[in-house]
């Protein structure tokens, strides 16, 4: 079963605007990672943050965790048409797995 | 660098027939294979997952079937293909724990 949950499940923003993109899971995780997908591609790795780590960034992607909560944000900031894709949390809480939410789609409009 | 490939990019099957898909990664060793599912506007299921040859761990009971003959193969089949076995399916490799590198997919349609 899926175990992180994306929200929403779809985004609609302008060109230039940011993005923010939420994702809550159930059990205790070692890392949770963001991937995106072009449509009709496969996947690629944004992000990855630790169960020790609150935040990180890579350009303009901002990651959070809380593990408190159990939640993961994704920011994408001065949003750019070409960032229109679905975006996927997933965790993992083995050495061996991921287990994938039903993603966000983002669409940039210019 | 590493590189992974799955072909074929897209098959049309009949129901009933069989299913070989095929994946293969370069540039690394040992790495855990892995493939999904997803369905239309659906997140990834994972199916089949390997941390070594011959080494196959399923997810989901199913009309499938993985193997992994060498290192850096994984092939996913079926004998007989149902039509809830159309999607995209995904190949990815990781090493323990970290990022996992997805294919390009392949679109399976069953008709």
């Amino acid at each position: 079963s899926q175990q992180g949950e994306e929200d929403p499940q779809a985004l609609s923003i302008q060109e230039g605007e940011n993005a923010t993109m939420n994702c809550s899971y159930k059990t205790s995780i070692n890392n949770l990672q963001w991937y995106r997908q072009n449509s009709g591609r496969g996947l690629v790795h944004l992000i990855l943050i630790r169960s020790n780590e609150r935040e990180k960034h890579s350009g303009r992607l901002r990651v959070t965790l809380d593990t408190s909560k159990k939640s993961s944000s994704l920011l994408i900031t001065a949003s750019r048409a070409a960032d229109t894709a679905s975006y996927f949390c997933a965790t993992a809480f083995n050495d061996y797995k991921l287990s994938f939410g039903a993603g966000t789609t983002v669409t940039v409009r210019a | 660098s590493q590189t992974i490939h799955q072909w074929p990019a897209t098959l049309v099957q009949p129901v009933g027939s069989p299913l070989s898909l095929e994946c293969t990664v370069e540039g690394t060793s040992n790495p855990n294979l892995y493939w999904y599912r997803q369905a239309a506007g659906r997140g990834l299921q994972l199916l089949f997952y390997s941390v070594g040859i011959g080494q196959i761990s399923s997810e989901v009971p199913q009309n499938l079937s993985a193997s992994r003959p060498q290192d850096r193969q994984f092939i996913l089949s079926s004998k007989k293909l149902l039509l809830s076995d159309s999607g995209f399916y995904l190949c990815a490799w990781s090493t323990a724990g970290e990022t996992q590198y997805f294919g390009p997919g392949t679109r399976l349609l069953v008709l």
